[in-house]
C-alpha cells in the first residue's frame, strides 16, 4: 500500500488567496483525519470523518476553513481568503475503525503539506 | 513582541545508549496508547501501540510500559542509532464514543550524541 498520499507538498500562497489542500487515504479505511501543527499549538485536530461524513469539526478554526471528503478515497481542506496565520504543517490520517481490527484506532499519517501565506 | 512557542522536552543520549520518554496521560478511561515517531520534515509514524489490559509490550528495540495507577506510559528504546533522532509522540484513545479522536502529548524532542 503506497499510504496516505497528500498534495501538494509544498505551497506558497499570498494573503486572500485561496488554498486548496488534499489527502487520499489508505483504502480500506474508515476514517480520515485533518491535523494542524505549527510550533506555537503543536499538533492539532481540525476535523474528522467516518464512512464520508463529518463527524467532529470543533477544531476547525473559523468559517475560512473548510473540509470535504466526497468518496471514500478523496478528501480536501480549503482556506479561503488565506492568512498569514494559516501558514503551518497540515496532515492528513487515516485509520480502520473496524473493531475486528486489531489496530483500529492506529492513525496513519501522510507526509503533510508545508503551507506558506505571505 | 517575542513569540512563544511549545517547549519540547528534549532528551539527548549517547548512540549505543538506551533511551527512556515518558508520557502522562489525561483520560484514566482511555482504553489504547500509542507511540508515534516523527522526524524532520515527516509525518508521525506510528512505532507500537498497547492496550489499557496490558502493562508492557515489547517490539524491535522498541519496549512501551503502561502504569495506568499514576496514568503514565514510557518508551524504551535499546541501545540507540542515529535514526532514532526524531520528536516522540505519546497519543490516548478514550473509550466508547469518540474513541477513533486520538489526544496526543506535546512530543519529546530525542537527540542521539555520536
Amino acid at each position: 500500500d503506497a499510504g496516505v498520499i497528500q498534495s501538494p507538498r509544498h505551497e506558497v500562497t499570498e494573503m486572500g488567496q485561496e488554498v486548496t489542500l488534499r489527502c487520499k487515504p489508505i483504502s480500506g479505511h474508515d476514517y480520515l483525519f485533518w491535523y494542524r501543527q505549527t510550533m506555537m499549538r503543536g499538533l492539532e485536530l481540525l476535523i474528522y470523518f467516518n464512512n464520508n461524513v463529518p463527524i467532529d469539526d470543533s477544531g476547525m478554526p473559523e468559517d475560512r476553513f473548510s473540509a470535504k471528503m466526497p468518496n471514500a478515497s478523496f478528501s480536501t481542506l480549503k482556506i479561503q481568503p488565506s492568512e498569514p496565520r494559516d501558514s503551518a504543517v497540515y496532515f492528513c490520517a487515516s485509520s480502520f475503525g473496524k473493531t475486528s481490527e486489531s489496530r483500529q484506532f492506529t492513525q496513519y499519517f501522510g507526509p503533510g503539506t508545508r503551507l506558506t501565506v505571505l | 513582541g517575542e513569540s512563544v512557542g511549545l517547549h519540547l522536552p528534549t532528551l539527548s543520549v549517547q548512540e549505543g545508549d538506551n533511551s527512556i520518554i515518558n508520557c502522562a496521560y489525561s483520560n484514566s478511561a482511555s482504553d489504547y496508547f500509542i507511540w508515534y515517531k516523527q522526524e524532520s520534515g515527516k509525518g508521525p509514524q506510528f512505532i507500537i501501540d498497547i492496550r489499557s489490559n496490558m502493562d508492557k509490550r515489547q517490539g524491535q528495540r522498541v519496549t512501551v510500559l503502561l502504569n495506568k495507577t499514576v496514568k503514565h506510559l514510557s518508551l524504551q528504546i535499546a541501545a540507540t542509532q542515529p535514526g532514532d533522532s526524531a520528536v516522540y509522540f505519546c497519543a490516548e484513545a478514550p473509550r466508547g464514543q469518540g474513541a477513533q479522536k486520538l489526544v496526543f502529548g506535546q512530543g519529546t524532542r530525542l537527540t542521539i550524541n555520536p
